[in-house]
């Protein structure tokens, strides 16, 4: 089993509309989780933490769950410049000092 | 300024070349990465250093062999190419070794091994 997994879409949305990605991990010691964002051809980059409490920024709100061992990221109203592809990311645990990435889910938010 | 910095940004080759992969990090931070992407989108780490120091070997075949001169550098050189090395290689940094939840990343090197 990946140590992380997405579904890897392609999730096509129009604008305006409330979008939903799941991931899961295994490895119960890990200790922090993250959403990242890679545009096409571009590099990754930090989109948001994820807490068991819940965090939202602007437009997104990201979940933990550990008793379930997954994370959730949460796009309303969704724009042109959403579409992306966003990576579910571990650390900590027996990962410690490296980033586990997620294969990616691809978002195309279309007119 | 770019925070980090790669190149080539398009590196084509044939098999059995040697060829390599230079980052330089302008952000002052400790700990440098390399990271390959395949063609299934996957991201894993190569190789992590920590004021130049390896601390992150990840059952990478030795043809390949990072080196950091200084903390703002690290350098991948590949020996020996195959076809399975193609690929986009990042490089990333890191403030300090752990600091993981905030990697910067260069804008990549798209190896094409023919």
């Amino acid at each position: 089993r990946k140590e992380v997994e997405q579904d890897p879409g392609p999730f096509n949305v129009p604008e305006g509309a409330t979008v939903a990605f799941n991931c899961t991990y295994s490895n119960s010691a890990s200790q922090s989780f993250f959403w990242y964002r890679q545009d096409c051809r571009k590099e990754p980059k930090l989109l948001m933490s994820v807490y068991s409490s819940g965090n939202e920024d602007g437009r997104f709100t990201a979940q933990l769950n550990r008793a379930s061992q997954y994370i959730s990221l949460l796009i309303r109203d969704s724009k042109l410049s959403d579409s992306a592809t966003y990576l579910c990311v571990k650390a900590g645990g027996t990962s410690y000092g490296k980033l586990t990435f997620g294969q990616g889910t691809i978002l195309t938010v279309h007119p | 300024d770019t925070a980090v910095s790669q190149t080539p940004k398009y590196l084509v080759t044939q098999m059995g070349n040697d060829k390599s992969i230079k980052c330089e990090q302008n952000l002052g931070h400790d700990t440098m990465y390399w990271y390959k992407q395949d063609s299934k989108k996957f991201l894993k780490i190569m190789f992590s250093y920590n004021n130049k120091e390896l601390i992150i070997n990840e059952t990478v075949p030795n043809r390949f062999s990072p080196k950091s001169p200084d903390k703002a550098h690290l350098n991948l050189h590949i020996n020996s190419l195959e076809l399975g090395d193609s690929a986009v290689y990042f490089c990333a940094s890191s403030q300090t070794w752990g600091a993981t939840e905030k990697l910067f990343f260069g804008s990549g090197t798209q190896l094409s091994v023919l």
